[in-house]
């Protein structure tokens, strides 16, 4: 069965720092590209970022270029998102998920709320 | 940039209801397009992909269609449980994904 596990999630004042976790299971990691979706309260889902199944390829939304960064680790099946420089308007429940090549996004975890007040 | 709108952005209906929501993107994704189902508090769940293909264990009552630029999801007989906020996504390129605004579906 595939899981998806965030981590990572919580408080933070605005230009602060934080670094989540997706952990993985149930199926070969290193084989799909992985993706970052956020949604922030009262709104709807937007795409945060892609990577590809072996780390050499990233892409971002505009709003997030250059302050975030995703990563996996393929050997210990694991994804991450480093968001730096946050903003109040990063403040959602960010969820990883993986991208199957006919579907999209298929398989989600259950997402890690970050909230960005002083 | 590719942009997805979605129509109604909310839509009353009754269990038994035949409803369809329409989605359009700002140009062509040449079918790469999935439409999800999320509910508060809850993983957004993946219903059709690749614009028409129903993904495994989502209910015969879903069913998407289009082409080009023009698509669209029915629910054929609204059960209590539908009752809950759909997204169209596109996904015809790796650099860059884009969800529609999403509609809810209310009673």
């Amino acid at each position: 069965e595939v899981q998806l596990v965030e981590s990572g999630g919580g408080l933070v004042q605005p230009g602060g720092s934080l670094r989540l976790s997706c952990a993985a299971s149930g199926f070969t990691f290193s084989s799909y590209w992985m993706t970052w979706v956020r949604q922030a309260p009262g709104k709807g889902l937007v795409w945060v970022a892609n990577i590809k199944e072996d780390g050499n390829a990233e892409y971002y939304v505009d709003s997030v270029r250059g302050r975030f960064t995703i990563s996996r680790d393929n050997a210990n099946n694991s994804l991450f998102l480093q968001m730096n420089y946050l903003g109040v308007d990063d403040t959602a429940v960010y969820y990883c998920a993986t991208v199957g090549a006919a579907t999209g996004p298929d398989y989600w975890g259950q997402g890690t709320p970050v909230t960005v007040s002083s | 940039d590719i942009q997805m709108t979605q129509s109604p952005s909310t839509l009353s209906a009754s269990v038994g209801d035949r409803v369809t929501i329409t989605c359009r993107a700002s140009q062509t994704i040449s079918g790469w397009l999935a439409w999800y189902q999320h509910k508060p508090g809850k993983a957004p769940k993946l219903l059709i992909y690749k614009t028409s293909s129903l993904q495994s264990g989502v209910p015969s009552r879903f069913s998407g269609t289009g082409s080009g630029t023009e698509f669209s999801l029915t629910i054929g007989c609204l059960q209590p449980d539908d009752f809950a906020t759909y997204y169209c996504h596109q996904y015809s390129s790796y650099s860059l994904f884009t969800f529609g605004p999403g509609t809810k579906v209310e009673i």
